[in-house]
């Protein structure tokens, strides 16, 4: 059973690139079952899709973050990025890695999530 | 790309019945959708995907009390013999032209 664990800096300035891992267990990232994904959840808020990628790069972005949103897998450590440029007090929110099927496109478990603040 | 509809809240009492709906945007009654439980000052978790036929597929360990179902553009989630810790948001999930799509979540309280 796939467990994800996301680690980062809960505090980021703003204008500046917040940065988050997604390390992977129970089942491996380049297995080509999943697409691997990240999803936010500001205070209070409902859930928003951020960007999904394929081990082999392909990659789907959410239209209104993908100027600012870079994802990349590292198949040798099993890990998962996120990079979110120029970060606002919008921005502030719990983070969430989750695989959904490739063929199939929902998620089928998530990890427990990391708070994010952007604050000075 | 679909988008997809949750009333805000819903209710019922200990032991009773709940059915959850979550609606497709016109033209999309083939799409499939998810859901996702998330109890108080918990992460989401994935519950079941539900099919434009009706038929599902549960994640593990989900009880026998979770239940889905389909007709045209509406996808369920029945909740039977409703429990205490049932007591949470609900979200619907789907996907269409390379983006997933989150509804707004349905808060259940449980009387």
């Amino acid at each position: 059973q796939l467990q994800l664990q996301e680690s980062g800096p809960g505090l980021v300035k703003p204008s500046e690139t917040l940065s988050l891992t997604c390390t992977v267990s129970g089942g491996s990232i380049s297995s080509g079952s999943y697409f691997w994904g990240w999803i936010r959840q500001p205070p209070g808020k409902g859930l928003e899709w951020i960007g999904s990628m394929y081990h082999t790069g392909s990659t789907y972005f959410n239209p209104s973050l993908k100027s600012r949103v870079a994802i990349s897998v590292d198949t040798s450590k099993n890990k998962l990025s996120l990079k979110l440029s120029s970060v606002t007090a919008a921005d502030t929110a719990v983070y969430y890695c989750a695989p959904s099927m490739r063929d199939a496109y929902y998620f089928v478990s998530w990890g427990p999530g990391t708070l994010v603040t952007v604050s000075s | 790309q679909p988008v997809v509809t949750q009333s805000p809240s819903a209710s019922a009492s200990l032991g009773a019945s709940v059915k959850l709906t979550c609606t497709l945007s016109s033209g999309h009654s083939r799409f499939a959708i998810s859901w996702h439980q998330q109890q108080p000052e918990k992460g989401p978790r994935f519950l079941m995907k539900v099919n434009s036929d009706g038929s599902h597929i549960k994640g593990d360990g989900i009880p026998d009390r979770f239940s889905g179902s389909s007709s045209g553009t509406e996808r369920y989630l029945t909740i039977d013999s409703l429990q205490s810790e049932d007591e949470a948001d609900y979200y619907c999930q789907t996907w269409g032209s390379g983006i997933y799509v989150f509804g707004t979540g349905t808060k259940v309280t449980v009387l």
